[in-house]
């Protein structure tokens, strides 16, 4: 059974553009949640997605949005990005409940460069 | 609000020695959950051990077990007999209305 897969891996930009990463769960996971890794700062929760349905959502600033697909595929959006946006991207799906209690499979990230 | 602190940014310990890694936290909530995730350079996060803030007896998984101290909001990890594929980035993290709260992490390394 293929794991989380996110595209792409690395990804360059430059300040004010937007960018567009992609989040695949394991089959037949229909919860998807997303979180940010800074150096030194841990993991910062975005938003989760049940359903097509966004359940929870972080602290972080509307430039940051998401949307899940029927298929249960997630892409988040970052628009007008900012140097501190730089950060890597890592995608989590459980197998049912949007709950954190249950166990969540993560891919290995997309590492995000804002130049 | 939730907090998660791991005040160890970084430990190494030789090949077969015994380690803990630090925890504590902050929450006003009884019922909780508590995990160590581990994050090899693969960057892949994975679930090391999990426990149930209920649950009194302590979690073990082989090599891997926690001391849970619900009092003193303290979870700490140790590792038995630590291995070369032990070395990785923990983290902490503690289930807060359906959000993870996570800590800064501790850079492990194994030394042969």
């Amino acid at each position: 059974k293929a794991g989380v897969t996110q595209t792409p891996r690395y990804l360059i930009k430059t300040r004010g553009q937007q960018v567009t990463l992609s989040c695949s769960p394991i089959s037949g996971h229909r919860s998807v949640s997303w979180y940010q890794q800074t150096p030194g700062q841990g993991l910062q929760f975005l938003f989760e997605y049940f359903s097509e349905t966004q359940r929870n959502k972080g602290n972080f600033p509307g430039r940051f949005s998401g949307r899940q697909f029927s298929n249960s595929r997630s892409e988040m959006n970052v628009s007008t990005l900012e140097l501190g946006d730089s950060a890597l991207y890592l995608c989590a799906s459980s197998l049912v409940v949007p709950s954190t209690n249950e166990k969540l499979f993560f891919g290995s990230g997309t590492q995000l460069s804002v130049l | 609000a939730q907090t998660v602190t791991q005040s160890q940014p970084e430990m190494s310990v030789q090949e077969a020695e015994t380690v803990t890694l630090s925890c504590t936290y902050d929450t006003s909530e009884n019922n909780y959950y508590l995990f160590w995730y581990k994050q090899p350079p693969s960057r892949q996060m994975i679930l090391v051990i999990r426990q149930e803030a209920y649950k009194q007896q302590n979690a073990t998984e082989n090599r891997f077990s926690v001391n849970f101290q619900k009092a003193a909001k303290s979870f700490s990890l140790k590792i038995s007999d630590s291995q070369l594929g032990d070395t990785a980035m923990y983290f902490c993290a503690l289930d807060s209305n359906y959000q993870l709260i996570w800590g800064a992490g501790t850079k492990l390394i194994i030394k042969p």
